[in-house]
């Protein structure tokens, strides 16, 4: 089985721009996280999705946005980019059975961003 | 807001030898998740626990949930340049939650 796959792998921006990324899960995971990773703050959740509804979200501004397609599939939006927002975003997928448990988060190479 | 602290942020290791890796937190751990990741690349699953007490395995690797479920640690045992990489733990911050608070990270190098 294929695991998380993500596009592109590496990106290069200038600030003011506007970046999508892409998050393919593992077949049969219905539950997408986003996290960034920078040197300084580690590991930082951005949002979950399950079932195209948006369900967890971190503490990051509106211009971090996202969503999931009917397929799983999920895209991450950052709008009028900072040179803060350079970092390594991952994504995570997990078979999610019920609610109230918790499942296994597999994660993808991540999407390097560059912000110029 | 929960806060994971990982001990030690660094080790070095001679080859063969063993070390542990401890995961602390100062609240109660739902789904300890613990993971390996070389530099700037994805994380790699190694183990989830979830119940006070619980202990799982897999080839060199134990890892260990507290009773209390607020300490975790990873045991390597007759460790291999293969281990070498970033170890981190996350946690739910509450059940069912899939929203992941992570550590900051043990680098582990391993010398011949």
């Amino acid at each position: 089985k294929a695991g998380v796959t993500q596009t592109p792998r590496y990106l290069i921006k200038t600030r003011g721009q506007q970046v999508t990324l892409s998050c393919s899960p593992i077949s049969g995971h219905r539950s997408v996280s986003w996290y960034q990773q920078t040197p300084g703050q580690g590991l930082q959740f951005l949002f979950e999705y399950f079932s195209e509804t948006q369900r967890n979200k971190g503490n990051f501004p509106g211009r971090f946005s996202g969503r999931q397609f009917s397929n799983s599939r999920s895209e991450m939006n950052v709008s009028t980019l900072e040179l803060g927002d350079s970092a390594l975003y991952l994504c995570a997928s997990s078979f999610v059975v019920r609610t109230g448990g918790s499942y296994e988060q597999y994660f993808g190479p991540g999407t390097r961003l560059t912000v110029t | 807001s929960q806060e994971l602290e990982q001990s030690p942020q660094s080790l070095i290791v001679q080859e063969g030898k063993n070390l542990t890796i401890n995961c602390t937190s100062s609240k109660t751990l739902y789904g300890l998740y613990w993971y390996k990741q070389k530099y700037g690349e994805g994380l790699i699953f190694l183990m989830m626990l979830q119940k006070g007490g619980e202990e799982k395995s897999h080839e060199k690797i134990t890892a260990k949930l507290d009773e209390k479920k607020q300490q975790s640690s990873l045991h390597i045992t007759a460790s291999q340049p293969s281990h070498a990489g970033i170890y981190l733990c996350g946690a739910a911050t509450r059940p069912g939650n899939e929203k992941l608070t992570f550590g900051t990270g043990t680098r582990l190098t391993i010398i011949p």
